[in-house]
Parts: C-alpha cells; sequence; structure tokens
C-alpha cells in the first residue's frame, strides 16, 4: 500500500526558509491523486497549506500563498514544500498526505515531521 | 471559504456510550465531508469519506450522516481506544480549497 514519509530539517531560523520532502513509496506519484501538505501546531488544530497534481498544478491555502511553493519530481516520485519569511508561528508539525481526487479527502498520511522555528 | 463547525468542543462520556458528534459548514459542501480520528502523538486516520463511507479498516460502530451543512459521527458503543480527537473536512470546488473543523476532543468520563 502507499507510504508517505516526511524528511528535512527540524529547525529553521526566523525569516528563513523551510524546505521539506514528502517521498511516495507503494504506489506513483502520477495517479490519479492530489498531493497534500497540512500541518498542526502544538496543541492546535489542523491546516491545511496547499497541494499539488502530478502535472504540477498547485491550489494554495490563501492565508499562506505568499510564502508557499509546492513542487513535484516524478523522477524521483516525491513532492516537496517550501515556506519562506518563517516566524514562530510557523512552528508546527508538518504533514504530508495524499488526496483523493475530487472530494479531497486524505489517505493515507505521512508520520509528521516537527519543524520549530528558533534562532 | 467555507468554515466548518464542530461541536461540542470536548465530550465526556464513558466506554460503552453513544458518542455524536456535530460538524456545521458555513455554506453547503454536498457530501465532500470526511472525518478523522488523532490520538496523541499519531498523525491522523481517515474514518468516514463522503459524510458516510466508512474507510478501509474502520469498526462499524463508526458510522457518518448528513448532506449540505449539517453532518454527524456517530460511535455507537465506545471502545477504550476510541477517545481520541476528532476532526471533520471538506474540500470546497471553488476556490480549491480544503477547511477542516477546529476539533472535537472525546474524553473519558
Amino acid at each position: 500500500q502507499v507510504q508517505l514519509q516526511e524528511s528535512g530539517p527540524g529547525l529553521v531560523k526566523p525569516s528563513g526558509t523551510l524546505s521539506l520532502t514528502c517521498a511516495v513509496s507503494g504506489g506513483s506519484i502520477s495517479s490519479s491523486n492530489w498531493w497534500s501538505w497540512i500541518r498542526q501546531p502544538p496543541g492546535k488544530g489542523l491546516e491545511w497549506i496547499g497541494e499539488i497534481y502530478h502535472s504540477g498544478s498547485t491550489n494554495y491555502n490563501p492565508s499562506l500563498k505568499s510564502r508557499v511553493t509546492i513542487s513535484v519530481d516524478k523522477s524521483k516520485n516525491q513532492f516537496s514544500l517550501k515556506l519562506s519569511s518563517v516566524t514562530a508561528a510557523d512552528t508546527a508539525v508538518y504533514y504530508c498526505a495524499r488526496t483523493q481526487w475530487l472530494q479531497g479527502w486524505f489517505d493515507p498520511w505521512g508520520q509528521g515531521t516537527l519543524v520549530t522555528v528558533s534562532s | 471559504e467555507i468554515v466548518l463547525t464542530q461541536s461540542p468542543a470536548t465530550l465526556s462520556l464513558s466506554p460503552g456510550e453513544r458518542a455524536t458528534l456535530s460538524c456545521r459548514a458555513s455554506q453547503s459542501v454536498s457530501s465532500y465531508l470526511a472525518w478523522y480520528q488523532q490520538k496523541p502523538g499519531q498523525a491522523p486516520r481517515l474514518l468516514i469519506y463522503d459524510a458516510s463511507n466508512r474507510a478501509t479498516g474502520i469498526p462499524a460502530r463508526f458510522s457518518g450522516s448528513g448532506s449540505g451543512t449539517d453532518f454527524t459521527l456517530t460511535i455507537s458503543s465506545l471502545e477504550p481506544e476510541d477517545f481520541a480527537v476528532y476532526y471533520c473536512q471538506q474540500r470546497s470546488n471553488w476556490p480549491p480549497i480544503i477547511t477542516f473543523g477546529q476539533g472535537t476532543r472525546l474524553e473519558i468520563k
């Protein structure tokens, strides 16, 4: 079955750029699904960041759109997140997830990775 | 942007009792609503999709209902492992935005 695994630095300095990668195994990133990033600040709820299709089409949360770039690398079967100009408010567990094409539900999810923004 | 409001914020029940969780949308989402369960330190797990379809491997005690703006997740008889936080989620077609409810914490009474 499809599995997802996030990777990237666990600590980012304020005003820097957060960069994460999600490796997809057990299936092709070129399937008829979107691929999303979702985050969860400590003790808080879930926030969708954005999604990408294997064609490169993207949709972003309007509240983060100016700072977010999601890209796909079909040759490596993975997709990536870049979030610029980070502050402490961007400290969160970041999840990647496969996103059903039309209805947009998420399954499966990666295990999540904690990114802390601190100097 | 469609806002999802979950109620109650916290629900205190005992094992064996029936749990009813609500999710209300600020405008119609048709039947495009999903429910997730999240336990401490774990990623959310898909329970219900398209308002009433159980995901693979989800026990029959979990059921979803509703359409339009009002949705319900019901757990017919609570097991100890069901105490967790539950989120609803929807995707709007235009603009293409995904939103979550703020969550309902189901705790042991």
